[in-house]
């Protein structure tokens, strides 16, 4: 079975504070994922990475970067928290010989 | 561009079947997919669909896909309470690692 994980599934965090949520796949896949989801608005792609090191930008980069430097590992940053970046962020990965997507538990993030 | 659109709600007996409807804008998708969020958690994948498919049955779910309307659904037969979730259309492009789009969820609620 596949296995994404998602370092905490709830986080408290305050305006202006660095935050980085951490993804961890367990299945050796090459392309990973970072999406937030927004009641009404379904999944939108923050960043992707498709090997270590390297990452592309989806539809909604502002205000948030990302790390690969391990190939089971991708992470999201954000680099001064903001109240509009409260939301559910999930995590996704899938290996390059197959179109499916497999998801984390989600980690929801609270800015105050 | 891309777009998925889904209505936001659904209301059913237990027993019956369940019918959530799906309609896209963007006719090069590759794969169409749904996923499944119970409260609190991540996405699952319950089935998918290759565009040139017109119809996959996997026990009480059966997906229709209608490619000259671009409209997807999925039937749920004997729907349970346990199957009360939301429940989101997803649509799968060959360009840029497999980029998902999402429509916003439909909301599935099942009463006795």
């Amino acid at each position: 079975d596949v296995k994404v994980t998602q370092s905490s599934r709830y986080l408290v965090k305050r305006t202006g504070e660095k935050v980085f949520l951490e993804c961890v796949q367990d299945m050796d896949h090459e392309n990973m994922f970072w999406y937030r989801q927004d009641p009404g608005l379904g999944l939108r792609l923050i960043y992707f990475s498709y090997d270590v090191k390297m990452k592309e930008k989806g539809d909604i980069p502002e205000g948030y970067s990302v790390s690969r430097e391990k190939k089971e590992r991708f992470s999201l940053i954000l680099e001064s928290a903001s109240t509009n970046q409260t939301s559910m962020y999930l995590c996704a990965s899938r290996t390059s010989l197959e179109e499916t997507q497999y998801f984390g538990p989600g980690t929801r993030l609270l800015v105050l | 561009g891309e777009d998925v659109e889904q209505s936001l709600f659904l209301s059913v007996r237990e027993g019956d079947s369940s019918v959530i409807n799906c309609t896209y804008t963007d006719s090069s998708s590759t794969y169409l997919y749904w996923y499944k969020q119970e409260p609190g958690a991540g996405l699952q994948l319950l089935t998918y669909i290759f565009s040139n498919m017109d119809m996959k049955q996997d026990q009480r779910l059966t997906v229709l896909l209608n490619k000259k309307d671009k409209h997807l659904s999925l039937r749920i037969a004997d729907t349970q309470t346990g199957d009360s979730a939301i429940y989101f259309c997803a649509e799968a492009f060959s360009g840029g690692y497999n980029k998902l789009i999402f429509g916003a969820g439909t909301r599935l609620a099942v009463h006795p």
